[in-house]
């Protein structure tokens, strides 16, 4: 049971702003990706932390940027907000070839 | 590149009878893996099942199957005896430990199971 869990569940932002989502998991799995999900769309790779070191990215600008800390809990952060950002940002931890995933965050901007 | 195809927007079942949703992949790889992803309305992403590509023997987990076509890149669910809590967005995903573990899904299949 790697119990991950992500905060807020929800937020609403307005254009230009900065968000910051967060993700742990109960068994501190040292492999997290973030992936954004469009409305009717599948997720789609943000990119990925290994051990507090950035570890692939996918096709997504400067202004998505991530940490991970010690007990590999971890962070989205999104610059300068665009209304195109509004989606479910997922976390998923990496165990066993497969992942876990939280319950996500649905980001509005307004 | 990979890419990973679902073809199949929405689909809908009898409740107790099976149904087939589809999914193509495509990968200059080997060496991979093959997942199928329910997402109810609550959001949560769970794992159905999953398929090693180098296991000729499909995956079974209970009233979920799947047909794993390697040569063709096909990689189909089978939902048998369908419950109304199989109402879900089913996702077809790939993975390779190749490209640092990243996960590519399909755009998903909206399944409704009607009572």
């Amino acid at each position: 049971e790697t119990g991950v869990t992500q905060s807020p569940t929800h937020l609403i932002k307005t254009r230009g702003q900065q968000v910051t989502l967060r993700c742990s998991s109960q068994s501190g799995h040292n492999t997290v990706s973030w992936y954004q999900q469009a409305l009717g769309q599948g997720p789609q790779f943000i990119f990925q932390y290994y051990r507090e070191e950035e570890n692939g990215r996918g096709n997504f600008p400067p202004r998505f940027s991530g940490l991970q800390f010690p007990n590999y809990s971890s962070e989205l952060n999104v610059n300068a907000l665009e209304l195109d950002d509004s989606a479910l940002y997922l976390c998923a931890v990496h165990a066993y070839n497969e992942q876990f995933f939280g319950p996500g965050t649905r980001l509005t901007v307004l | 590149a990979q890419t990973v195809t679902q073809s199949q927007p929405e689909m809908s079942v009898q409740e107790a009878e099976t149904v087939t949703l589809s999914c193509t992949y495509d990968t200059s790889e080997n060496n991979y893996y093959l997942f199928w992803y329910k997402q109810p309305p609550s959001r949560q992403m769970i794992l159905v099942i999953r398929q090693e590509a180098y296991k000729q023997q499909n995956a079974t987990e209970n009233r979920f199957s799947v047909n794993f076509q390697k040569a063709a890149k096909s990689f189909s669910l089978k939902i048998s005896d369908s419950q109304l809590g199989d109402t879900a967005m089913y996702f077809c995903a790939f993975m390779t430990p190749n490209t640092g573990n990243q996960f590519y899904f399909g755009t998903g299949t909206s399944l409704t199971v009607i009572p």
